[in-house]
């Protein structure tokens, strides 16, 4: 059965102070990962796709990687306006999102 | 260009009442998908559309039911509303070539 774990729940950091989200995977036939970033009262918004192991994506202070078992999304020097839940999804072979909990990130001043 | 838009944002429903949530995209997408969240428990899967004249079931398809009008368009509807359906509703529409799923704004459902 595929599924997606995210660690940890909840990320409380100082404005200025990098950290690493995981998420872990088991998924027959991975097509792609996915990172979205949902605010509060808000959808999801696409952020990242990953479709092979080896592969890293860049978007302002965000880097996605991606191995065979799990992929990192790395906040570097974060703002608070980074504040926001991060969801992770695989896409299997039907082309459909299984995702994870989240994790909770919350950026002090 | 709107993306994925959502109706209506929030409703309060008694138990045994129906409703159905309106969604359309703008972006000329084949497949599209209706999720519920709960805190805890991530975005799941009720109801999906490959394309236009086809819908299958998610991972939590009881009590709801779909209507796939065109290819803009995607209702879900709640036939008799069940306190365990109070959740916050999302629409999405996919690229079929990257499978990204563009999410709306959701409807925050409560049944009292």
């Amino acid at each position: 059965e595929d599924q997606v774990t995210q660690s940890p729940e909840a990320l409380r950091l100082q404005e200025g102070e990098s950290s690493s989200l995981n998420c872990s995977y088991t998924v027959s036939g991975l097509r792609g990962l996915f990172w979205y970033r949902q605010d509060p009262g808000k959808g999801p918004e696409f952020l990242f796709t990953l479709y092979s192991a080896g592969e890293e994506k860049e978007k302002e202070r965000l880097k996605a990687t991606l191995t065979k078992k799990e992929s990192f999304l790395h906040i570097t020097a974060p703002k608070p306006e980074d504040s926001a839940t991060y969801l992770c999804a695989v896409s299997d072979s039907w082309g459909k999102l299984q995702f994870g909990a989240g994790t909770q990130v919350v950026v002090t001043p | 260009n709107a993306g994925v838009t959502q109706t209506p944002k929030f409703q309060v429903l008694k138990t045994g009442q129906s409703m159905t949530l309106q969604c359309a995209q703008d972006m000329n997408h084949n497949s599209m998908y209706w999720y519920r969240q709960d805190p805890g428990m991530g975005l799941r899967l009720i109801y999906y559309s490959a394309s236009e004249g086809t819908t299958d079931k998610g991972e939590v398809p009881n009590g709801y039911n779909v209507s796939r009008l065109n290819k803009r368009e995607f209702s879900l509807r709640l036939e008799s509303a069940a306190p365990s359906q109070t959740s916050v509703y999302f629409c999405a529409s996919s690229d079929s070539n990257t499978d990204t799923q563009y999410f709306g704004p959701g409807t925050r459902l409560t049944v009292l």
